[in-house]
């Protein structure tokens, strides 16, 4: 069974710096390509960024209003998909999810964890 | 960026009922070299993640009700719930994933009158 754990969510400071984490088990990480979704308060769903496999390049993309804060890295060893936050605002309030790519739906969100929340508040 | 776009926001039926969700994309998501459309519909029940139950416009996931029935192509579709039950109330969301970034509708809201 595919389990996807969210974690290092919290309420933090405006410009502060933390880190997420995706604990993954149940499926082959290291041929995963992963992505990050989030959702403020209320409000719909937002593609975040993605990761794909190291045998796909291992490159990541972002939207554009997270590119050049947030940045997207995986540890094969660990099993675990990391979301480096930065230059916080209230405007990135929200649950973060992190999903996998389903390779034969085309890259669809197959499977998500329970997302972690990130209050961002002085 | 292709904008989706869902009608209507919210929607209330009896339970039986058929329930008909509208998706319109700015753009073709419609791929000519393997004749497929990036298209998937997601569930979100409140205090839950969201479930994709629904890609390439039309293949339901494994283990959704054939209740659920996704149709369209190009820049059109649709999700109808034929017969709609308790369990079904939620929030239903199309996204494409034909271009980066991926983008989601706003949301359709599905209540039980």
């Amino acid at each position: 069974e595919v389990q996807l754990v969210e974690s290092g969510g919290g309420l933090v400071k405006p410009g502060d710096s933390p880190r997420l984490s995706c604990a993954a088990s149940g499926f082959i990480f290291s041929d995963a390509w992963m992505s990050w979704v989030r959702q403020a308060p209320g409000k719909g769903l937002e593609w975040v960024g993605r990761i794909k496999s190291k045998t796909d390049g291992g490159t990541t993309d972002y939207a554009a209003p997270v590119k050049g804060r947030f940045t997207i890295s995986r540890d094969d060893s660990k099993n675990t998909l990391y979301l480096q936050l930065g230059y916080l605002t209230s405007e990135d309030t929200a649950i973060y999810y992190c999903t996998t790519d389903k390779a034969v739906a085309g890259r669809a969100f197959d499977n998500w964890g329970q997302g972690t929340p990130v209050t961002v508040s002085s | 960026d292709i904008v989706m776009t869902q009608s209507p926001d919210s929607l209330a039926l009896s339970l039986g009922e058929r329930a008909t969700i509208n998706c319109k994309s700015s753009q073709s998501v419609l791929y000519n070299i393997n004749n497929k459309n990036y298209l998937a519909w997601y569930q979100q029940k409140p205090g839950q993640p969201p479930k994709m139950i629904i890609y390439w416009a039309s293949t339901r996931e494994s283990g959704v009700p054939d209740r659920f029935r996704g149709g369209g192509s190009g820049t059109d579709f649709t999700l109808t719930i034929s017969s709609l039950q308790d369990e079904d109330v939620a929030v239903y969301y199309c996204q494409q994933y034909y271009t980066t970034p991926p983008t989601f509708g706003q949301g359709t809201k599905v209540e039980i009158k």
